[in-house]
C-alpha cells in the first residue's frame, strides 16, 4: 500500500492563480481531511469528508474548496491565491472503525504564493 | 482560541536520558489525546494515543499520562535516542468527533537529543 499519496510536493504561485492540490489513499478509509501547517501554529484543519459525495469546512476554509466523488480522492482547490495561503498542506484519512483517533498522513506539498 | 496548547517550542535532552513533552487543553470534551512525530519533509506519523478514561498509556519506550483534573498530558520518552529529534505534535478528539474523527493539533514541541 502505498497509503496516503499528495502531488505535487512543490509548487510556487503567482497572486491571483489558482491550482489544485491533489490527495489519493488506497486503504479504503472513509474519513479525509485537509490541514495546513504554518510555523509555529501546529495544523489547522481546512476541510474534512466522511465519505463520497459529504464534505465540510474545518477551521479555516476560507479561500479554499474541496469535492469527493470517489472514496480515494480528496482534491483541495485553492482559487485566487493570496500571500496569506502560503504553507504546507497536509492530506489525511482514517478509518471509521478506528475508536484510537489515529490519522494517517502525507507527506505534504509545499506552496509559496508570491 | 488555542484549545490544545504545547507550551514549549522547543526541548534538548541528552542521549539516554528521559523526554518529557507536555500538552494543556482547555476543553473537558475530548475522548481521545495522541500524539503524533513529524521529521523534516515528511507527514507526521502517530506515535501513541490515550483514552480519557485512562490515565496512562504505555508502548516500549514511550509514555504518556493524563491528567484530566489538571488538563495536562504528557509523553514520556526514555531513554531518549539520536532518532527521536523531531516535531512532536499533540492532539485530542472531541467527543463527538468520532464520526467524523477530526483531530485539534497543538502548536508541536521540537525534540533535539544530543548524542
Amino acid at each position: 500500500n502505498a497509503g496516503v499519496t499528495q502531488t505535487p510536493k512543490f509548487r510556487i504561485l503567482k497572486i491571483g492563480q489558482s491550482m489544485t492540490l491533489q490527495c489519493t489513499q488506497d486503504m479504503n478509509h472513509n474519513y479525509m481531511y485537509w490541514y495546513r501547517q504554518d510555523p509555529g501554529m501546529g495544523l489547522k484543519l481546512i476541510y474534512y469528508s466522511v465519505g463520497a459525495g459529504i464534505t465540510d469546512k474545518g477551521e479555516v476554509p476560507n479561500g479554499y474548496n474541496v469535492s469527493r466523488s470517489t472514496t480515494e480522492d480528496f482534491p483541495l482547490r485553492l482559487e485566487l491565491a493570496a500571500p496569506s495561503q502560503t504553507s504546507v498542506y497536509f492530506c489525511a484519512s482514517s478509518f471509521r472503525g478506528k475508536n484510537t483517533g489515529e490519522l494517517f498522513f502525507g507527506e505534504g506539498s509545499r506552496l509559496t504564493v508570491l | 482560541d488555542q484549545q490544545v496548547k504545547q507550551n514549549s517550542p522547543s526541548l534538548s535532552v541528552q542521549e539516554g536520558r528521559i523526554s518529557i513533552l507536555n500538552c494543556d487543553y482547555t476543553n473537558s470534551m475530548f475522548d481521545y489525546f495522541l500524539w503524533y512525530k513529524k521529521y523534516p519533509a515528511e507527514g507526521p506519523t502517530f506515535l501513541i494515543s490515550i483514552s480519557s478514561i485512562k490515565d496512562k498509556n504505555e508502548d516500549g519506550r514511550f509514555t504518556v499520562f493524563l491528567n484530566k483534573s489538571a488538563k495536562h498530558l504528557s509523553l514520556h520518552i526514555v531513554p531518549s535516542q539520536p532518532g527521536d529529534s523531531a516535531v512532536y505534535f499533540c492532539a485530542a478528539r472531541g467527543i463527538g468527533s468520532g464520526n467524523t474523527g477530526k483531530l485539534i493539533f497543538g502548536q508541536g514541541t521540537t525534540l533535539q537529543v544530543k548524542p
